[in-house]
């Protein structure tokens, strides 16, 4: 089955700086990239997503690049703000037939220091 | 729209003893996914709901959690006896198939278990 890395697991960046979270996954086949951001006693919330025909996808500071060769996808937020503190997670998705199998990185939490 | 309700939001049982959560999921999603989430780890896929069918249960330890949608809206996932490493965040998760959002997966706020 899909197995996804995720690191680093704790990131601590100054407001205002860059934070750039990596994942690599194991399954050629996958096809859809989601991040999703988890903050205390809460779900997860989708923040950006990024498909395998796709290299790379920009949303205001967020920005998600995929490399299919090497099967690893990033995200990237810039100008980081006290309220993007949270565990970040990545996520490889196969898609087949109308369903979808969803694997999860451990996930990373994100410290923006004011 | 209102997203995905969860309840109860907290709950501490013995081990041995059952327990059930309930998901009601976002009105027209027709695919419905309960996960695990452990501490400090990323969210685990138990079973997959299709309406009121089963797409995947190869990750449920069908020996002691059970989950039902009878109606193709509601479920439950029931945990009969409950183990201390079921201790965990229980999160379900909603979404529209056949739509160009159809792998949207959207979150409730997830059931707190301790098992003591």
């Amino acid at each position: 089955g899909e197995n996804v890395e995720q690191h680093p697991s704790t990131l601590s960046v100054q407001e205002g700086d860059s934070a750039v979270i990596k994942c690599t996954y194991s399954d050629s086949a996958s096809n859809y990239f989601p991040w999703y951001k988890q903050e205390l006693g809460k779900g997860p919330q989708l923040i950006i997503d990024i498909r395998s025909n796709v290299g790379e996808k920009k949303d205001q500071r967020i920005a998600v690049t995929l490399n299919k060769t090497a099967k690893h996808f990033s995200l990237h937020i810039t100008e980081t703000q006290p309220e993007d503190s949270a565990v970040y997670f990545c996520a490889a998705t196969l898609s087949s037939g109308g369903y979808q199998k969803v694997t999860f990185g451990i996930g990373t939490k994100l410290q923006v220091i004011p | 729209e209102a997203g995905v309700a969860q309840s109860p939001r907290y709950k501490i049982i013995e081990k041995r003893q059952s327990v059930a959560f309930w998901c009601n999921p976002i009105s027209g999603h027709a695919t419905l996914y309960w996960y695990q989430q452990i501490l400090g780890q990323g969210p685990k896929l138990l079973i997959q709901f299709q309406n009121n069918g089963v797409v995947d249960d190869s990750q449920l330890p069908k020996d002691r959690f059970s989950a039902e949608r009878l109606k193709g809206v509601d479920s439950t996932l029931k945990i009969q006896p409950a183990k201390l490493e079921d201790s965990a965040v229980y999160l379900c998760a909603s979404s529209l198939p056949g739509t160009s959002d159809q792998e949207t997966q959207y979150f409730g706020p997830g059931t707190r278990l301790l098992v003591l």
